[in-house]
């Protein structure tokens, strides 16, 4: 119930393409959704997040898509860069103010 | 710029040693966390704090304490280490009810 799965564990995407990340959760009572990013030897950092009452955000080229009936989450990001390569948490928010990560996904930009 | 500052960025310790490790915020923030991440299971919590004296297990507490005697500091305390407890263990902060983190930068320790 408080497990947020994350998939895939690692993508390989080219310089300019999409970069889609996906997570799932049980719990209906989650209630902020945001996404991490960390770069190596960096702690994670905030890079976007959504409240469960809106379907969409964006930030300049990233992009979270939030489906309440399917209890699922994803990150886009367009025309993806090199500089865009890190590890990406997406996590979920708990009644008790604590927030669940999924399991990170390791991006990888090729020029 | 606000800041969450871990002491150390790399420890190597010996088996059955006490490790301490600190977390320093200058936020003001009420809530602050413990994690450890290790490759392919993401950022799993060990302890968490909302308050001056007060403390709350996380998924994995086992054979770590921590301690929090002022509002700012937060220290994590591997009784007796142990090989597995080898990982990258990162401190967050964050505002009462608020859901954004706060991370250090991360303290990535061996024990040997």
């Amino acid at each position: 119930q408080q497990q947020v799965k994350q998939s895939p564990q690692s993508l390989i995407v080219q310089k300019g393409g999409i970069s889609i990340i996906n997570c799932a959760y049980e719990n209906t009572a989650f209630d902020y959704f945001p996404w991490y990013q960390q770069f190596p030897g960096k702690g994670p950092a905030l890079l976007i997040a959504i409240r469960p009452d809106v379907s969409e955000k964006k930030e300049g080229r990233f992009t979270i898509s939030f489906n309440k009936s399917a209890k699922q989450f994803s990150l886009h990001i367009m025309d993806s860069q090199p500089g865009d390569s890190a590890t990406y948490f997406c996590a979920a928010r708990n009644q008790g103010g604590k927030l669940i990560f999924g399991q990170g996904t390791e991006l990888s930009v090729k020029p | 710029d606000v800041k969450v500052t871990q002491s150390s960025r790399y420890l190597v310790k010996r088996t059955g040693e006490k490790v301490f490790l600190e977390c320093v915020q200058d936020m003001d923030h009420e809530n602050m966390f413990w994690y450890r991440q290790d490759p392919g299971l993401g950022l799993r919590l060990i302890y968490f704090s909302y308050d001056v004296k007060m403390k709350e297990k996380g998924d994995i507490p086992e054979g770590y304490s921590v301690s929090r005697e002022k509002k700012e500091r937060f220290s994590l305390i591997l009784e007796s280490a142990s090989t597995n407890q080898t990982s990258m263990y990162l401190c967050a902060s964050s505002w009462l009810g608020e859901g954004g983190y706060t991370f250090g930068s991360g303290t990535r320790l061996t024990v040997v």
